[in-house]
C-alpha cells in the first residue's frame, strides 16, 4: 500500500524567511496530494492540494510542487508570518480508492 | 455553518470502562472517517465509512468499533479501553472517498488510566 514520508519533523524560521517541507510517496498510481495545516487545539484544515496532471500550484504565499518521476512533492511558504506556525501534514491518495495516507507531520515555528 | 462536531472534547477514563465518542457532520457527506494522532506517527486511520451501513477497517482498527446508522453520524466506540488508546482522536468527512477534501472535527483528547 501507499506510504508517505515527510521531512523535516520540525522547522524553525525567522519571520519573513521561506519554509519548505518535503514529502515522498511510494505508489506511483497516487494522483492527489493535499496539504493540511493544524493549528494548536484544532483539527487539520486543507490549505492547498495538487493533482498529478499539474506540476505546480500557487495560492498567495503558499505553493506546492510535484515531481512525479521522483515521487515527491513539496510545500513552499514564502514571507513567513507568526500565524504560519502550526503542524503541517502532507497526504497522498488516488481516484477510486477509499483512503488518504498522511505523512507524520512537520511542526513549523516562525519566530518574530 | 458547515462543520464536523465531536463530543466530548476531553475525556479521562479508566481501563475497561466502555465509552463512545460522537461525531456528526452537517454537509451531507457520504464518506466519514476516524483518525488517531500520536506524536511522531501522524494521522492514522482507525475506521471509515463510505455510506450508511457501510464501514471498513483502516490501518489501526484493533480495540475500536464504529457504526453508521445515519448519514450524518459516525460514533467511535471503545468497548474496553486500554492505556495504549490514550491519544488525540479526529473525525473527518468528505464528499466521497479518496481524492476529495476532508473536513476535520476539533478533536477529542482521550486519556485512559
Amino acid at each position: 500500500g501507499e506510504n508517505v514520508e515527510q521531512h523535516p519533523s520540525t522547522l524553525s524560521v525567522q519571520e519573513g524567511d521561506s519554509a519548505v517541507i518535503k514529502c515522498t510517496y511510494s505508489d506511483s498510481a497516487s494522483n492527489y496530494f493535499p496539504w493540511y495545516k493544524q493549528e494548536l487545539g484544532k483539527g487539520p484544515q486543507l490549505i492547498i492540494d495538487i493533482r498529478s496532471n499539474v506540476g505546480e500550484k500557487k495560492d498567495q504565499r503558499i505553493a506546492v510542487t510535484l515531481n512525479k518521476t521522483a515521487k515527491h512533492f513539496s510545500l513552499h511558504i514564502t514571507e513567513t508570518q507568526p500565524e504560519d506556525s502550526a503542524v503541517y501534514f502532507c497526504a497522498a491518495s488516488m481516484d477510486g480508492t477509499d483512503k488518504l495516507i498522511f505523512g507524520t507531520g512537520t511542526r513549523l515555528q516562525v519566530f518574530p | 455553518e458547515a462543520q464536523v462536531t465531536q463530543n466530548p472534547r476531553y475525556l479521562i477514563t479508566v481501563t475497561g470502562k466502555k465509552l463512545t465518542v460522537t461525531c456528526s457532520q452537517n454537509m451531507n457527506h457520504e464518506y466519514m472517517s476516524w483518525y488517531r494522532q500520536d506524536p511522531g506517527l501522524g494521522l492514522r486511520q482507525i475506521y471509515y465509512s463510505m455510506n450508511v451501513e457501510v464501514t471498513d477497517k483502516g490501518d489501526v482498527p484493533e480495540g475500536y468499533k464504529v457504526s453508521r446508522k445515519e448519514k450524518r453520524n459516525f460514533p467511535l466506540i471503545l468497548e474496553s479501553p486500554s492505556p495504549n488508546q490514550t491519544s488525540l482522536y479526529f473525525c473527518a468527512s468528505s464528499f466521497a472517498a479518496g481524492a476529495y477534501e476532508q473536513y476535520f472535527g476539533p478533536g477529542t483528547r482521550l486519556t485512559v488510566t
